[in-house]
């Protein structure tokens, strides 16, 4: 089976650097994403890891250890519509590459 | 990027009545999609994964009978919340992605589902 784990929530503050970390236990990784999801609305699709390293796109990088189960999500120069809740997730070749979504962080960013 | 279409948007309805819920995927085709509700404060939580012309595969703790799965065209799936309970009160959302390798999920918009 998947297990991910992340923290319940985080704050920071406006113009400030946070970093969201994540782990993971999985049979057959195929992949590590990142997602943003406000209230009420889908996801949106913020990052995607298959190899070790930092993958960077403009104010976000997601950073991937495939030996450790870890990967994090940094998020610079924070604004207040930043405030969100950030999935990670984990797709799986077992059972047909399907994706497991952590329990996300929600993300309060202050004046 | 692919679009996911998904409707209705929003129902209410009255305990023991059956709900359905479409997701088109509109400029791709879907062999795949998967079913996800999410309570509250809580993560999205796979229930099935929609197999165009098969049965669905329905992750554990997941009752076949009550959430029925359709997945007749490669465009197409369908989700029914049959005999809706104030417990199936949630957001339903679909996804499909492109392709098998690492290519992430596009969304629909999702379904708020209040059984009063």
């Amino acid at each position: 089976g998947q297990n991910i784990d992340q923290p319940t929530e985080m704050t920071a503050t406006e113009g400030a650097i946070v970093q969201i970390n994540c782990t993971y236990q999985t049979s057959g990784f195929n992949g590590l994403f990142w997602y943003q999801q406000h209230a009420g609305e889908a996801p949106t699709f913020l990052s995607y890891n298959v190899l070790d390293g930092l993958e960077e796109k403009g104010r976000f990088s997601s950073f991937l250890s495939r030996s450790k189960g870890y990967s994090y999500l940094l998020l610079k120069e924070l604004q207040m519509k930043d405030s969100a809740s950030y999935l990670c997730a984990v797709r799986d070749r077992a059972g047909g590459f399907k994706t497991i979504f952590g329990a996300g962080t929600r993300l309060f960013v202050k004046a | 990027g692919a679009v996911v279409s998904q409707h209705p948007s929003r129902v209410i309805c009255k305990s023991g009545t059956s709900v359905k819920i479409e997701c088109r995927s509109l400029d791709f085709q879907a062999t795949t999609m998967f079913w996800y509700r999410q309570f509250p404060k809580q993560s999205l939580m796979l229930m099935a994964t929609s197999n165009e012309g098969s049965k669905a595969t329905y992750e554990q703790g997941v009752e076949k009978d009550k959430f029925l799965i359709n997945h007749a065209s490669l465009t197409l799936s369908t989700l029914t919340v049959t005999s809706a309970h104030p417990e199936d009160s949630s957001f339903y959302i679909c996804s499909a992605n492109i392709g098998t390798v690492g290519e992430k999920l596009f969304f629909g918009s999702g379904t708020q589902l209040s059984v009063l």
